[in-house]
């Protein structure tokens, strides 16, 4: 299966740890974005990535959340000093290089704060 | 920005029972996608639909962009079927805007 791969798929972290999340988009894309969904709510957008450049990172917390592609590798989303307000599923999708074609999402990743 | 509003919030059906699930949004759409979100939280395509009508299996929609309403049908729900449903547009940014979704129980 040559799907979005998110890894891990369960995170567990004290409060001012630093979380990693990460991303591998389906094979021949090149355009990744980042969700988040707290509970019982819709995802909402965070941010938008392609290979060594954030194109629009509108949706993200302006402190401690930062996002990065990079040429090898997979897209990382980054939460440093987590607080227990970033309990959520972050999801993860890629597409083709036209940003018009259908979104397709990983799995996610169930960030927990204890 | 554009506004996304899903309707029912909720539903819960009989297995054997059809529904729809109506999509509401507030300007024009580039593309709209219907997402099923099962109870283990995974987010599976269903259709990719900016206008028009697709069908799958059990599963239909239809988009009428011009007056702005999507509509999932579901014939012979199943169990299965459980979970939440998400439409989702983009208005030509880069933000893929969702609504809160619909929470669908089929009772056995």
């Amino acid at each position: 299966n040559a799907g979005v791969m998110q890894n891990p798929r369960h995170l567990v972290r004290r409060r001012g740890q630093e979380a990693r999340l990460r991303c591998s988009p389906m094979k021949g894309h090149s355009h990744v974005y980042w969700y988040r969904q707290l509970p019982e709510e819709g995802l909402k957008f965070m941010v938008y990535l392609q290979k060594e450049n954030i194109i629009d990172e509108s949706g993200m917390p302006k402190e401690r959340f930062s996002a990065e592609f990079p040429k090898e590798g997979p897209s990382i989303l980054r939460i440093q000093q987590v607080v227990r307000g970033d309990s959520a599923a972050y999801f993860c999708a890629s597409s083709p290089d036209d940003r018009y074609q259908p979104q397709h999402f990983g799995d996610g990743t169930r960030l927990s704060i204890l | 920005g554009i506004q996304v509003e899903q309707s029912p919030p909720d539903l819960i059906l009989q297995e054997g029972a059809n529904s729809t699930l109506r999509c509401n949004f507030s300007d024009s759409v580039n593309n709209l996608q219907w997402f099923h979100q099962n109870p283990w939280g995974q987010l599976i395509n269903l259709f990719y639909i900016p206008s028009g009508t697709k069908q799958n299996g059990r599963l239909s929609a239809t988009t009428v962009a011009t007056e702005r309403y999507s509509l999932l049908y579901i014939s012979s729900s199943q169990t299965t079927d459980s979970g939440v449903y998400f439409c989702a547009v983009n208005t030509g940014g880069f933000k893929t805007i969702f609504g809160a979704g619909t929470r669908l129980f089929v009772k056995a």
